[in-house]
């Protein structure tokens, strides 16, 4: 079975230092692994995905994530945080369904990124 | 115009009564996703469905039901509401395939007292 662990539930930083949140993955097969981020009382929206292709993954707003299979870690970040960055960060992991043929998504519970001015 | 959209926003609610969420979508996307949303525990899987005659639990089905009426609405419903289903409630699509990223509609606010 699959599962994530967001290691950090409240992350805090000074607005221009770098962010990282941290997600740690386990899975029975290759997943796909993607970033979602969550404004207040908004859906939530991809920032990111992983699809066996490159390791290093660009995202949206400047976000990166690096696939490290060793670790069994799919770390987000981003050099320099902006205020309109302060939200609501989960990963996510898709795996295959075993014998049925399909994929489902696993979410982290999510890590609550605070941008001090 | 939003490509995931879901009615009500907003409900409030009675222990005992049935209520109905509503999505709909323009994406063509095949696939549709309900999941509940609370504080701390990230999103669960309610019910999904993979196209108009394939239906499925999730991790979470015990309470609720769906109806997909077409390709492009998928219905949520508590047939007898209980106060701990009070939650935020996330309709989402994907396409066929992998990586199957999904989109996600704003969310329905449903409190039941």
């Amino acid at each position: 079975a699959q599962s994530v662990t967001q290691l950090d539930s409240h992350v805090s930083v000074s607005e221009g230092t770098p962010v990282l949140l941290r997600c740690n993955y386990s899975s029975s097969y290759s997943p796909s692994l993607f970033w979602y981020v969550q404004h207040p009382n908004k859906g939530l929206q991809l920032l990111l995905k992983y699809t066996s292709a490159a390791t290093l993954v660009k995202g949206i707003n400047g976000f990166e994530a690096e696939f490290k299979k060793s670790e069994t870690s799919f770390h987000l970040t981003k050099p320099s945080a902006h205020m309109s960055d302060a939200a609501e960060y989960f990963c996510v992991v898709s795996d295959i369904v075993s014998g049925a043929g399909s994929y489902q998504l696993t979410f982290g519970k999510g890590t609550k990124l605070s941008v001090i001015p | 115009d939003a490509d995931v959209t879901q009615t009500p926003r907003n409900r409030i609610t009675k222990t005992g009564k049935r209520i109905m969420l509503e999505c709909s979508q323009t994406k063509g996307h095949d696939r549709m996703y309900w999941y509940r949303q609370d504080p701390g525990l990230g999103l669960r899987l309610i019910y999904y469905s993979f196209d108009v005659k394939d239906i499925n639990k999730g991790e979470i089905s015990d309470g609720y039901s769906v109806s997909r009426q077409a390709q492009a609405k998928f219905s949520l419903s508590l047939e007898s509401a209980i106060p701990n289903q009070t939650a935020l409630y996330f309709c989402a699509t994907s396409s066929r395939g992998t990586p199957m990223a999904q989109y996600f509609g704003p969310g329905t606010r449903l409190t039941v007292l």
